[in-house]
């Protein structure tokens, strides 16, 4: 079945520091990928998305490529900042209509 | 704009106890989605409906149960609540159609604690 398989938290980086966030996925055919933001005490927000092989989705200085060869979306930003700090997740959705999260990955930003 | 609106979004409730959490769309969304989230779990889909009047199981249906009123409305049902229904809910909806790269909208979420 479909799966979104991402790096586990938290990760602890100074402001203006350059952020990785790794994610793969498992799925048969051309799912769209997503990449959505948690603040505390909300719900869940897009932060981007792309829903084709090589299509790069980018906001607010994040960024992620969909690599249909290595299975993978990853998020990443140049210079993070303390607002910055929230849970990331990763997810997948395909012709099912279900949308796959990952587990989600944590980060602090210090100032 | 209102978006995805649930309620109540605090409960505690004893072991044994029934409760109805409310959710609703004003974006005339087809589908919509139960969710809850757990320390270390991420989000684990409980109950989807892709359309009014139908509904269908995801990864963790037990000990619960879903009705899609209308088009607008998607209630989650805990028939007798268990400890280790103790969780955060998320309601969501998004609009269906060819391409599967639409975005999905959540609520705020409601914290349950089952004692």
């Amino acid at each position: 079945g479909n799966s979104v398989t991402q790096m586990e938290g938290p990760v602890t980086l100074s402001e203006e520091a350059f952020l990785t966030i790794n994610c793969t996925y498992t799925a048969t055919g051309y799912p769209s990928l997503f990449w959505y933001v948690q603040y505390p005490g909300e719900g869940l927000q897009l932060l981007l998305k792309a829903t084709k092989a090589d299509d790069k989705g980018s906001n607010k200085g994040f960024e992620a490529t969909y690599r249909k060869e290595t299975t993978s979306f990853h998020l990443e930003k140049g210079s993070v900042q303390v607002s910055d700090s929230a849970v990331y997740f990763c997810a997948l959705s395909h012709r099912d209509d279900k949308i796959i999260f990952g587990k989600g990955t944590r980060l602090h930003i210090l100032p | 704009n209102a978006g995805v609106t649930q309620t109540p979004k605090f409960q505690v409730l004893k072991t044994g106890q029934s409760m109805t959490l409310q959710c609703a769309q004003d974006m005339n969304h087809n589908s919509m989605y139960w969710y809850r989230q757990d320390p270390g779990m991420g989000l684990r889909l409980i109950y989807y409906s892709a359309s009014e009047g139908t509904t269908d199981k995801g990864e963790v249906p037990n000990g619960y149960n879903v009705s899609r009123l209308n088009k607008r409305e998607f209630s989650l049902r805990l028939e007798s609540a268990a400890p280790s229904q103790t969780s955060v809910y998320f309601c969501a909806s998004r609009k269906t159609g060819a391409s599967s790269g639409n975005t999905i909208y959540f609520g705020e979420g409601s914290w349950l604690t089952v004692v």
